[in-house]
């Protein structure tokens, strides 16, 4: 089944306590994203990708990191969480030539005290 | 920042009824606008998309209007559902740094009640 996963769904953690949330994809896609949703902002682009080890910044991308070693794989990393990122996090990917069909992830929801 | 504006934010359709919900964009990279729907605890998912050489597409009780000149389009649901209600996001294929990048709307929560 085509998909993209997201690990972990559920995650409560403290200011300033490092956290990476994993995605992976197994449609061979190029291009990787992550977006935040927030209550009355909709979704917004933290980090894209359009290949591996090819990153670069979307909309909202301070405080975040991410790396592409791998294809399949676009880990999200928070190096120092704060309150402000508490957020529901969803990651998506495409292939390279159909722009509109992204495939999104079922959501990491993070709550940062 | 380019944007794409969404309208309204909120809705509340009788079953039967018909849901319109509305985009505006500023400048896009290509005429290429698709509507994602997403049910609470999911991700978005596409539900349906317009190309560019044509003004209208509809696929089921969905149609999508776009209007070149005036650099809208638009969401239309013929004989709204319950099982309708959900988030829909608009979104626009905008020029990011050396690539296209999807830029959504801020979403409506559609409520169908019956």
């Amino acid at each position: 089944e085509a998909q993209v996963t997201q690990n972990p769904r559920y995650l409560i953690t403290v200011t300033g306590k490092k956290l990476t949330v994993t995605c992976s994809q197994n449609m061979n896609h190029e291009y990787m994203s992550w977006y935040r949703q927030d209550p009355g902002l909709g979704l917004r682009q933290i980090y894209y990708s359009m290949n591996v080890e090819v990153t670069d910044k979307g909309d909202v991308p301070e405080g975040y990191k991410v790396s592409r070693k791998e294809k399949r794989n676009f880990p999200l990393i928070l190096e120092s969480p704060s309150p402000n990122q508490t957020s529901l996090y969803f990651c998506a990917s495409r292939n390279r030539v159909i722009l509109s069909e992204q495939y999104f992830g079922p959501g990491t929801r993070l709550t940062v005290t | 920042q380019q944007q794409v504006k969404q309208s309204p934010q909120s809705l509340i359709v009788q079953k039967g009824g018909i849901s319109i919900i509305n985009c505006a964009y500023e400048n896009t990279a290509f005429d290429y606008f698709p509507w994602y729907q997403q049910f609470p605890g999911k991700g978005p998912a596409l539900l349906i998309a317009i190309r560019p050489d044509v003004s209208e597409k509809k696929e089921g009780r969905f149609t999508i209007s776009f209007n070149k000149s005036a650099k809208q389009f638009s969401l239309h649901i013929m004989d709204s559902q319950p099982g309708d209600s959900a988030t829909y996001f608009c979104a626009a294929p905008l020029q990011g740094a050396g690539s296209y990048q999807l830029t959504f709307g801020k979403g409506t929560k559609l409520s169908v009640i019956p």
